[in-house]
């Protein structure tokens, strides 16, 4: 089955700090993997995704990853942090099962505290 | 605004109340999706459209919910006989197989609280 993990629950850097929040994944096939932005009571924001190609994606807002097939992690990094970065980040999968539908299964969460 | 659009963006019921939420994809997306996200948790799966198909729901879609998808655009979710437990927020998402990875672009969301 496929699944994401996020082990961090919280991640804290200090403005101007680089930051890293990491992702693990387990699927079958070649993944297709994303990182969503939830900020407080708001919907899931793309920032950015791995397809093929480049190990290091870059996305929004400065914001890349890197692909590690033989890890199987996509962890999320920003050389310099801001405190608008503070929010909810999810790690997501693309579902290659049954039906290809394309739905996404997401990790857990990581929250991001960016201090000044 | 071009985005993806969910109305209402706040529901409040009593237990044993129907609700319907709707939602607005992004116009060319043909593929929409619904998720369920409770507190500290991550987006979990509801089910899937393809045009006005659906074709696939979770086993999280008791048979109190039921979504439709009727021209292939909007999209309702309905609640019925809602329960404390169905209190969470309920995002929708469109995509579009031209887009490399079929990237899904969420709502804002809806969330439902139900007393």
């Amino acid at each position: 089955a496929q699944s994401v993990a996020q082990p961090e629950d919280q991640v804290n850097v200090a403005e101007g700090n680089p930051l890293t929040v990491k992702c693990t994944y387990s699927v079958s096939g070649n993944p297709y993997l994303f990182w969503y932005v939830q900020y407080p009571n708001r919907g899931l924001q793309f920032l950015l995704k791995y397809i093929t190609g480049d190990n290091l994606v870059k996305g929004s807002y400065g914001f890349e990853a890197e692909f590690n097939k033989s890890q199987t992690s996509f962890h999320l990094k920003k050389p310099s942090a801001l405190v608008s970065d503070s929010a909810l980040y999810f790690c997501a999968v693309r579902d290659h099962g049954s039906g290809n539908t394309g739905k996404l299964i997401f990790g857990q969460g990581t929250t991001l505290q960016v201090k000044p | 605004d071009t985005g993806v659009s969910q109305d209402p963006r706040h529901k409040i019921t009593k237990r044993g109340q129907n609700v319907t939420f709707r939602c607005d994809p992004i116009s060319e997306h043909n593929r929409l999706y619904w998720y369920r996200q409770t507190l500290g948790q991550g987006p979990e799966f509801l089910t899937y459209f393809q045009n006005e198909a659906q074709l696939e729901k979770s086993r999280l879609l008791s048979d109190r919910f039921s979504a439709e998808r009727p021209k292939g655009s909007f999209s309702t979710l309905e609640i019925q006989r809602t329960e404390q437990g169905d209190s969470a927020m309920y995002l929708c998402a469109s995509s579009s197989p031209r887009t490399s990875g079929e990237t899904q672009y969420f709502g804002p969301g809806t969330r439902l609280l139900v007393l």
